[in-house]
């Protein structure tokens, strides 16, 4: 079964705007963390942010942060004021657990700023 | 930026061949890990290693061999390439599994087996 799912093949947002890009994701273990991965044209995988199951406050690095809505278990990425250069593939995955070496990825889903 | 080499970053090879690629790390990171990435299924796990001579299976781990002898290299063997094996493949490292430790990825190697 799919661990982790983003529905959003393809998003366009205007430069200056806030866009959100879903993730939802499906365990029964209650220790999980969720990570986003920015995926540019020229292909290096960088590490967003990062948000733990038990974790009381949604996470934020700079203009990004992460609407964490633990009972509907989705984690959906938020970037504000895009620039262009946020033009990428994102990343959603999931490590369950603790200890676990397994981290799952979703499809992941094409931003494009537009000037 | 975290110290991961992939070698070679683009190779073309024949169905049937073998073919090994390299993942080198300056980070002395326990964990390695190898992924391959193909168009609407993301990264998938291919298999991993927690220390010197120490691998396990991931999600996708048929057709592929994985060795460490130093910590700092972590090789991915495909013994008979076939073109389901085209893909690219990204080595990535971590100090630990668990909690907000997140995966450095190397640079990607794009595999092409005709």
């Amino acid at each position: 079964a799919q661990k982790i799912t983003q529905t959003q093949p393809g998003m366009f947002v205007q430069e200056k705007e806030a866009v959100t890009l879903d993730c939802t994701y499906d365990t029964s273990d209650p220790s999980y963390g969720l990570f986003w991965y920015k995926q540019p044209s020229s292909g290096e995988m960088i590490f967003l942010i990062y948000q733990g199951s038990y974790d009381q406050q949604n996470a934020t690095e700079g203009r990004y942060s992460l609407n964490f809505q633990k009972a509907r278990k989705s984690a959906n990425l938020v970037i504000s004021a895009s620039q262009l250069g946020d033009s990428a593939m994102y990343f959603c995955a999931m490590r369950e657990g603790n200890n676990n070496n397994d981290m799952r990825f979703g499809a992941g889903t094409r931003l494009t700023v537009k000037p | 930026d975290a110290g991961i080499t992939q070698s070679p970053r683009h190779k073309v090879t024949e169905t049937g061949t073998p073919v090994t690629l390299r993942c080198h790390q300056t980070e002395n990171h326990r964990y390695m890990y190898w992924y391959r990435q193909d168009p609407g299924h993301g990264l998938r796990l291919i298999h991993y290693s927690y220390g010197v001579k120490d691998t396990d299976k991931g999600e996708v781990s048929d057709g592929y061999s994985v060795s460490r002898s130093k910590t700092e290299d972590f090789l991915l063997t495909l013994e008979s390439a076939t073109s389901s094996q085209t893909s690219v493949y990204f080595c990535a490292i971590s100090e630990a599994p668990q909690g907000s430790y997140e995966q450095y990825f190397g640079p990607g190697t794009r595999l092409t087996v005709t």
